[in-house]
């Protein structure tokens, strides 16, 4: 089956990191573009980065608010990528989504999404 | 950044309505929206791409129209499985942004 499956989410301190995982199934994740998407408690989605696909080098693209704190890696041999998340913030709080998209840059295929839960 | 404005934010319908939602951009994309699909407690899913390309699989009363800055999704004759929250997203520009959804829900 085709799928993406996210993991690593919990409850993490204000300051503290996190690193989610992504891991494909039924295809080759780095022949994809890949995306995070987060979506706060009742809120909509929000674009946080990119991670282009082993053709284009792996080059990435961060929003904003996250750019300096979020970093997105791959692993080839576990089909997997990575996102690690320093320094959250209490509005870091959300579901965080892996998405394989397109190269002209679509979502086409979402992961089920993971928590990500940041209190004292 | 590019500003994806949806309307309305909540519309209430029956089964067998004709439904439209719009999109909005605050500077043109082209065509480079694409329309996701989200039910409670579930990941979006992807409806449309590149404005009116329907997914594989997405049954053919959706569609999609537009260009520039003004979108629509369309579903001809609402069905029990349609009630749910339609997000669009631009993909033109980076940051790629969404709308900030809008909610079909039973009349």
């Amino acid at each position: 089956e085709v799928q993406l499956v996210e993991s690593g989410g919990g409850l993490v301190q204000p300051g503290g990191s996190l690193r989610l995982s992504c891991a494909a199934s039924g295809f080759t994740l780095s022949d994809y573009y890949v995306d995070w998407v987060r979506q706060a408690p009742g809120r909509g989605l929000e674009w946080l980065g990119r991670s282009r696909n082993k053709a284009n080098s792996y080059t990435t693209e961060y929003a904003a608010s996250v750019k300096g704190r979020f970093t997105v890696s791959r692993d080839d041999s576990k089909n997997s990528l990575y996102l690690q998340m320093n320094s959250l913030k209490i509005e870091d709080t959300a579901v965080f989504y892996c998405t394989r998209s397109d190269s002209s840059g679509y979502s086409a295929l979402w992961g089920q999404g993971t928590l990500v839960t940041v209190s004292s | 950044d590019i500003q994806m404005t949806q309307s309305p934010s909540t519309l209430s319908a029956s089964v067998g309505d004709r439904v439209t939602v719009t999109c909005r951009a605050s500077q043109s994309i082209g065509n480079w929206l694409a329309w996701h699909q989200q039910k409670p407690g579930k990941a979006p899913k992807l409806l449309i791409y590149k404005t009116s390309i329907l997914e594989s699989g997405v049954p053919s009363r959706f569609s999609g129209s537009g260009s520039g800055t003004d979108f629509t999704l369309t579903i001809s004759s609402l069905q029990p499985d349609d009630f749910a929250t339609y997000f669009c997203q631009q993909y033109s520009t980076y940051p790629l942004t969404f709308g900030g959804g809008a909610k079909v829900e039973i009349k």
